[in-house]
């Protein structure tokens, strides 16, 4: 079975700065991986995925996260934060392609980012 | 086009009651997914019902149980409710089985008292 780990409950960046929010899984082939935010008084909403392929994935809002097999992870980045992104952003991962079903997903228990001016 | 939708906002019981949250699909979408979120906890997969029928479901007792109506929306039943289950329910549809992608509601919080 697949887990996920997100290491930061809460992050602080000042407006303009750099993000980068961990993600780490366990799961013992190439897994399904994707991003999910939540921001205040909405559903979460898919910022994006990779399934194969070119491991940085470009997404929605500005964001990219990089698969890196060799450390686990899948990391979510961003050049420069808005006040906007303040919001809880979850890693989910499933298992591979053979296996796969929406239901499969494995969220971490997420990271909320707060923006300073 | 309206997003998925879920009510009640909020809902408070006590021990040993039952509580019914309800879902609305976004349209064209078949499948419907619940999910618990409790305090610090990830979301935990409840059930998954499609084109009628419950096709999955997570590792909860029997008394979490739903249904899907023709329409594809969906009802959520928690039985003899007790404190353990309070937390946010986040309904969720799709279009595709397989694609990850996965469109959520605001949620339902229960509180059990």
């Amino acid at each position: 079975a697949q887990s996920v780990t997100q290491p930061d409950i809460h992050i602080t960046v000042s407006e303009g700065a750099s993000l980068e929010l961990r993600c780490n899984y366990s799961y013992g082939a190439t897994p399904y991986l994707f991003w999910y935010v939540q921001s205040p008084g909405q559903g979460l909403q898919l910022l994006l995925k990779y399934f194969s392929g070119d491991t940085l994935v470009q997404g929605i809002k500005g964001f990219e996260a990089e698969f890196k097999r060799s450390q686990s992870s899948f990391n979510l980045r961003k050049p420069s934060v808005h006040w906007s992104d303040a919001a809880e952003y979850f890693c989910a991962v499933g298992p591979d392609i053979s296996n796969f079903g929406n239901e499969k997903l494995t969220f971490g228990t997420g990271t909320r980012l707060t923006i300073i001016p | 086009e309206a997003g998925v939708t879920q009510s009640p906002t909020h809902l408070i019981k006590t021990r040993g009651q039952q509580a019914t949250l309800r879902c609305s699909p976004i349209s064209g979408h078949t499948s419907v997914y619940w999910y618990q979120q409790a305090l610090g906890l990830g979301l935990q997969f409840l059930l998954w019902y499609d084109e009628g029928e419950e096709r999955n479901r997570g590792n909860f007792p029997p008394r979490f149980s739903g249904r899907q109506f023709p329409n594809y929306s969906s009802e959520l039943n928690v039985n003899a409710l007790e404190l353990e289950d309070s937390a946010l329910y986040l309904c969720a549809s799709s279009w595709d089985r397989g694609s990850g992608e996965l469109f959520f509601g605001e949620g339902s919080r229960l509180t059990v008292l």
